[in-house]
């Protein structure tokens, strides 16, 4: 079964605007590690934000920030002001249990597109 | 203050061919990943190591699958016998003992195509 889900299509955001981007994730533990990563065409995986399972706050970093809602299971990526640069594929990814696991799982990505 | 650094970056070869990645992680990380990651999916856990030993291995790490890290600095992933299906890129991963969320970070891949 799929750990995390990310189902949104390819989006097209305008320059400057905020864009959100969807996950879901399934898990039956308590204590777990929330992630998100850019991947530019390039290929490198880039790491932008994360977020504990026990962590009262959202995260937030710099332009990012992390809308964790945990009753509902989800972890949206905000991503404020965009700019070019930002163009992407975006990547959820979780590590559960959080101690004693040394796994990310990774849901399919979501693609963004930053037009002028 | 350099990241993880893999090479090569890109590698056609042909079937059957062995061939072998080098990944240098960030110089004061203890643990280092290997993933897969193929057209359309996010990446996949191959392996982990802490210092030099190899502590997990996925099952997708088929026997012509070996990953190294002697004296717990750099790694090298050999596949041996290469088959159409290991077109993939190969993502190495750093990441300290300590600090928020053990955060994993990763180079920038190497891309294998096997002809």
């Amino acid at each position: 079964a799929q750990k995390i889900t990310q189902t949104q299509p390819g989006m097209f955001v305008q320059e400057k605007e905020a864009v959100t981007l969807d996950c879901t994730y399934d898990t039956s533990d308590q204590s777990y590690g929330l992630f998100w990563y850019k991947q530019p065409s390039s290929g490198e995986m880039i790491f932008l934000i994360y977020q504990g399972s026990y962590d009262e706050q959202n995260a937030t970093e710099g332009r990012y920030s992390l809308n964790f809602q945990k009753a509902r299971k989800s972890a949206n990526l905000v991503i404020s002001a965009s700019q070019l640069g930002d163009s992407a594929m975006y990547f959820c990814a979780m590590r559960e249990p959080y101690y004693g696991n040394n796994r990310l799982a990774f849901g399919k990505g979501n693609q963004v597109v930053v037009i002028p | 203050d350099t990241g993880v650094s893999q090479n090569p970056r890109h590698k056609i070869t042909k079937r059957g061919q062995n061939v072998t990645f080098r990944c240098d992680p960030i110089s004061e990380h203890n643990r280092l990943y290997w993933y897969r990651q193929t057209l359309g999916q996010g990446p996949e856990f191959l392996t982990y190591f802490q210092n030099e030993a190899q502590l997990e291995k996925s099952r997708l790490l088929s026997d012509r699958f070996s990953a190294e890290r002697p004296k717990g600095s750099f790694s090298t992933l050999e596949i041996q016998r290469t088959e159409q299906g290991d077109s993939a890129m190969y993502l190495c991963a750093s990441s300290p003992d300590r600090g928020p969320g053990n955060t994993i970070y990763f180079g920038e891949g190497s891309w294998l195509t096997v002809v």
